[in-house]
């Protein structure tokens, strides 16, 4: 069965710190991952997506990782901000017909001043 | 360019009911999927429309039901709802629907079942 487990569930930093979330996946073929970030009240927004080939795409202060071969993948978030705070959701695509998509349940991360 | 748009925002239903959600996609996309989201559960699919077929399935009962129109827009049908259903329903279109699109979401519609 393919499933995506992020960790930790929920994280509290202090403004100006980096912090890494984690995605392991048993999605299998793989296709793509796609890191989310979802505000509260608001629906998700892609921050990244990446390929097999891929080990590591930036997106401004998000640095995302992948190792094919151990399935996982993590998130950096360096020197953050408010505004970082949000649910962070890692989604796995299938290469298969209709290309299923599983998502993880998400890290909610919290940015004190 | 406007954004993926639902309505409406905010509903409560009581259980039996039936409840129709509505989606407006990104002008030229012809692809919306429909998701579930529960703070348990996180996000679940619930199925994807593609130039007004049903191309996808999620593992959800026939409660559940959608369809889409020749203009893109979409609704999501829940009928005889439970208890359960209580959940933010968000839908999201892309251009072409693969996995390699993005998906642009809208704010959803957060559905109570009392």
């Amino acid at each position: 069965k393919n499933q995506v487990e992020q960790s930790p569930q929920s994280l509290i930093i202090l403004e100006g710190k980096n912090c890494t979330l984690q995605c392991n996946y048993t999605v299998s073929p793989f296709s793509n991952l796609r890191w989310y970030k979802q505000d509260t009240g608001r629906g998700p927004v892609s921050l990244t997506i990446m390929t097999f080939s891929e080990n590591t795409k930036s997106n401004g202060r998000y640095t995302a990782t992948l190792d094919a071969d151990t399935k996982q993948s993590s998130l950096h978030i360096t020197a953050s901000q408010l505004s970082d705070s949000a649910s962070y959701i890692c989604v796995v695509s299938a290469a298969s017909s209709g290309d299923k998509l599983t998502f993880g349940t998400g890290t909610r991360l919290a940015v004190r001043p | 360019k406007a954004g993926v748009t639902q309505t409406p925002r905010y509903l409560i239903k009581t259980r039996g009911q039936q409840v129709t959600l509505s989606c407006s996609p990104i002008s030229g996309h012809r692809s919306v999927s429909w998701y579930q989201q529960t703070p348990g559960q996180g996000l679940q699919f619930l199925f994807e429309y593609f130039s007004e077929t049903q191309r996808n399935k999620g593992n959800f009962p026939g409660r559940f039901s959608g369809r889409q129109f020749s203009n893109s827009r979409s609704e999501m049908n829940v009928s005889t709802l439970e208890l359960g259903d209580s959940a933010l329903y968000l839908c999201a279109s892309s251009t072409s629907g693969t996995s390699f699109d993005e998906q642009y979401f809208g704010p959803g519609t957060r559905l109570t079942v009392t």
